[in-house]
Parts: C-alpha cells; structure tokens; sequence
C-alpha cells in the first residue's frame, strides 16, 4: 500500500517559515492535500491540490509538490500555527494519510 | 452552512460491533462523496472507507473485511459499521465530506471517541 512519510516534528521562531516535508513515491505525479489539527480539534484542510488554499485559510500557507516530495511552508509563522499537520494524496481510489508532523513555535 | 455531526455508543465490548451514524446538516447528502476517517488516542489519521448514494463504496484494504458503509437519503444520514472490534479500533472516528473535485476532505465533523473494553 501507499506510504506518506513526514518528520515527526519541526520548531520554528515566531515570524519566521517553517517547511514541512511529505514523502512518497512519484508522489509529485498526485494531489496532496494538507491539514492542520489541533488538540481536541478535527482536522481543517489548509491546501489542497498541491498547493490552492481553500477560502478561509491564510495567506501565509502554501504548498509545492514535485518529484517524490510535498513541501508546506508557512511564512511568517504565528503562534497560532503551532499543531500537527498532515499530507495526504489519493492513490488508487484510496486515500492515504502521512505519519504528520507536530509544528512548536518556540 | 452544511455541518456533520457523528453519534452513536462511545464504548464497545471487544469482539462486537461498532456503529456510528453521521448527520449531514445544512445541504444535500447526495452528489458527494462521504468518508470515515479515525485517530487512535496520540497517533495519526487512519482513513477508513467512503461511500457515495449508495452504490459506490470503497475501504481501506486491511478493514475491508469488517468494514460496511451505507447511505440513508431520506434522513441525510450515512452510517459506518465496524465489526469484531478490538482494542486496537479504540479511536475518535471522524465523519467527512470528500470535495467536488474528489481528492480531499473539506468538511468534518467534530469527532467522537470510541473505546473498545474487554
């Protein structure tokens, strides 16, 4: 079966970006979406299609996908940011979700 | 604005079956795609199955054996069941609405936890 594979945690300053990686194979072939949750919240997509933000969600997030990785970038991160966040892509009328990466802004 | 909501018992005997219903509020249940989607107690996101008017359903390989989805249009409704449960299936079990465009999760519910005993 399909794998997504991220770190398990990234740390960031306030104001500064933060990159977080989604791994898989040929995975730049796919859609990724990307999902921010926080604790005792449901998930909230945040990118989808590799890199269209749905309304609501800020300009700070983008994405990018290419080759065998997904990139989520958050500029000038808040301390709002702070949650764990996954990937996600569609694989033979499956869906597949990365291990996720808990974000800390310090 | 469309809101989903899941039901059902939060704590099921090991071996039996778990049923959970989500209530689509808000708009139609048909012309979308529905899934469930669950999260063991500190771990990740596990999707399940989805199911659309229901004739079209699809589960993750290795529930599909325990895993049964279904649609009631008249009362907007769609249902998981997850039989044989184990200690493992203990999680907050998401209901979530795949967007028109058939490659993400746009709308979710806000969850409930289920806990398998013994």
């Amino acid at each position: 079966s399909y794998e997504l594979t991220q770190p398990p945690s990234v740390s960031v300053s306030p104001g500064q970006t933060a990159s977080i990686t989604c791994s898989g194979d040929k995975l730049g072939d796919k859609d990724v979406s990307w999902y921010q949750q926080k604790p005792g919240q449901s998930p909230l997509l945040v990118i989808y299609e590799d890199f269209k933000r749905p309304s609501g969600s800020p300009g700070r997030f983008s994405g990018s996908n290419s080759g065998s990785t997904a990139t989520l970038t958050i500029s000038e991160t808040q301390a709002m940011d702070e949650a764990d966040y996954y990937c996600q892509t569609w694989d033979a009328s499956t869906y597949v979700f990365g291990t996720g990466t808990k974000v800390t802004v310090l | 604005q469309v809101q989903l909501q899941e039901s059902g018992p939060r704590l099921v005997k090991s071996s039996e079956t778990l049923s959970l219903t989500c209530t689509v509020s808000g708009g139609s249940i048909r012309s979308y795609y529905w899934s469930w989607i669950r999260q063991p107690p500190g771990k990740g996101l596990e999707w399940i199955g989805y199911i659309y008017d229901s004739e079209r359903t699809n589960y993750k390989s290795s529930l599909k054996s325990r895993a049964t989805l279904s649609v009631d249009t008249s009362t907007n409704q769609f249902s998981l069941q997850l039989t044989s449960v184990t200690a493992a299936d203990t999680a907050v079990y998401y209901c979530a609405r795949i967007s028109g465009g058939g490659r993400e999760f746009d709308l979710w519910g806000q969850g409930t936890l289920v806990t398998v005993s013994s």
